[in-house]
């Protein structure tokens, strides 16, 4: 299994508090992704990253903000939560050896925002 | 915006029958992967597929890629309670690191 952790495993927050989620990996793989998954809309991603300091937009990242300043760790933020932002996120590397077209997840983040 | 509709949603089978799940699209992928996920986990890759035509197995599942490469479809022989979750397909386009999931389909599997 890929060397991904995430923390915290699970949080539960109030509306309008920031939230800063963790990804680290021991794979040096160049590509990291964050995504939420929801009940109907399946996985989507929020926001990537393409290497250190280099990062992109997904098709959800409305509210949502990332930061990679080592290849190893990956910080996903809510700046202001909002009950719409209650899902499950989870951390994906990819760009090992197989290539970058094979992602590797880690175990998941549960957000509540009451 | 590529699009990958999986079918179907639900599936509900007994131990020992066979089944087939199908992840389609209108768009063409370099490569098409499947994943398995388990409650409260990750998804866990089961295969990658690059080649129009191409069939893999891994023990009791079967999965091809359409020759158009815009389809794909996972068959599991003899189906155990331990193939129970959710399964998802996710296509790769030119780019190759970003991947387009399909919604999924979860299979339970009763003894």
């Amino acid at each position: 299994d890929a060397g991904i952790t995430q923390s915290p495993r699970h949080k539960v927050t109030e509306t309008g508090t920031p939230v800063t989620l963790r990804c680290h990996q021991t794979e040096n793989h160049r590509y990291m992704y964050w995504y939420r998954q929801d009940p109907g809309h399946g996985l989507r991603l929020i926001h990537y990253s393409y290497g250190v300091k280099d990062t992109d937009k997904g098709e959800v990242s409305d509210g949502y903000s990332v930061s990679r300043s080592k290849t190893e760790d990956f910080l996903l933020t809510l700046e202001s939560a909002t009950s719409s932002q209650t899902s499950v996120y989870f951390c994906a590397i990819s760009g090992g050896t197989s290539g970058a077209r094979e992602q590797f997840f880690g175990p998941g983040t549960r957000l509540t925002v009451l | 915006t590529q699009l990958l509709e999986q079918s179907p949603q639900f599936l509900s089978i007994q131990e020992g029958e066979n089944l087939t799940v199908y992840c389609n699209s209108s768009s063409v992928f370099s490569s098409l992967q499947w994943y398995r996920q388990e409650p409260g986990e990750g998804p866990v890759l089961l295969v990658t597929v690059v080649t129009g035509g191409e069939v893999k197995k891994l023990k009791r599942l079967t999965f091809q890629f359409g020759d158009a490469r815009k389809d794909s479809s996972l068959h599991i022989t003899a189906a155990q309670p331990g193939d129970t979750g959710l399964y998802l397909c996710a296509g790769g386009g030119g780019s190759n690191y970003k991947l387009t999931f399909g919604k999924g389909t979860l299979l339970t599997v009763n003894p």
